[in-house]
């Protein structure tokens, strides 16, 4: 059973127009990740959330939000996607001091 | 800062041929941990192995194996008896707690 669910798995948008990833989990973990991959390229982490707390990288750009209105679910939001957002978007979990995460299938995210 | 290396891009064998992946890492931190992903095509990221800095045994499980070296920061994985279903893209990853680093990863193509 799948323990990280990602919806969609495939998400078309327009130019500049909002969109939402989003992603839950049934492991209850206090952690939870979401990462950018862009083709051949390793997965760049965007944000994590521990609990409630949010901690953004340094370099995520401001397009990018997110949400975690309780521990199961977290919301990607790019407020006005451009072409250099096409990626795809992984969704993690991981319990505090365990360091492994567990992934999503992923959003593959095409921008039109 | 975490950096995690992985020199090889791409590599062919042909089936049943043993293969070593190699990854190099680098962090202040005393406490870590190492891990390995596999992405196939589907896109998923697929947990293989977890590490500890303080447990430098290597681990075998099945035709996988791992061999951890703390003097050489290395964390090189090993495939004996390839088959085609290992074909994709494999990540090693360094995480100090919360925050999981990739290495660029290295693309692994098994010619049957």
């Amino acid at each position: 059973d799948a323990m990280v669910i990602q919806n969609p798995r495939y998400q078309v948008t327009q130019f500049g127009k909002p969109v939402t990833l989003s992603c839950s989990q049934t492991l209850n973990h206090n952690v939870m990740y979401w990462y950018q991959q862009k083709s051949s390229q390793a997965p760049k982490l965007l944000f994590h959330y521990y609990d409630k707390d949010f901690n953004n990288e340094a370099d995520t750009p401001d397009n990018f939000q997110s949400r975690r209105p309780n521990t199961s679910f977290c919301f990607l939001d790019i407020r006005s996607p451009g072409l250099g957002d096409a990626a795809m978007y992984l969704c993690a979990t991981s319990s505090l001091g365990r360091g492994e995460a567990f992934f999503g299938q992923g959003t593959r995210l095409t921008v039109v | 800062a975490q950096k995690v290396t992985q020199a090889q891009t791409e590599i062919s064998v042909v089936e049943k041929e043993d293969v070593t992946l190699d990854c190099v890492y680098e962090t202040r931190d005393t406490t870590y941990y190492l891990f390995w992903y596999k992405q196939p095509p589907s896109g998923e990221l697929v947990f293989l192995i977890r590490r500890n800095s303080f447990d430098e045994q290597n681990e075998i499980s099945g035709r996988y194996s791992w061999n951890f070296q703390k003097s050489t920061s290395s964390f090189n994985f090993t495939i004996t008896a390839s088959q085609v279903v290992d074909s994709a893209v494999y990540f090693c990853a360094l995480s100090d707690r919360n925050n999981l680093f990739f290495g660029t990863g290295t693309r692994l193509t098994v010619i049957p």
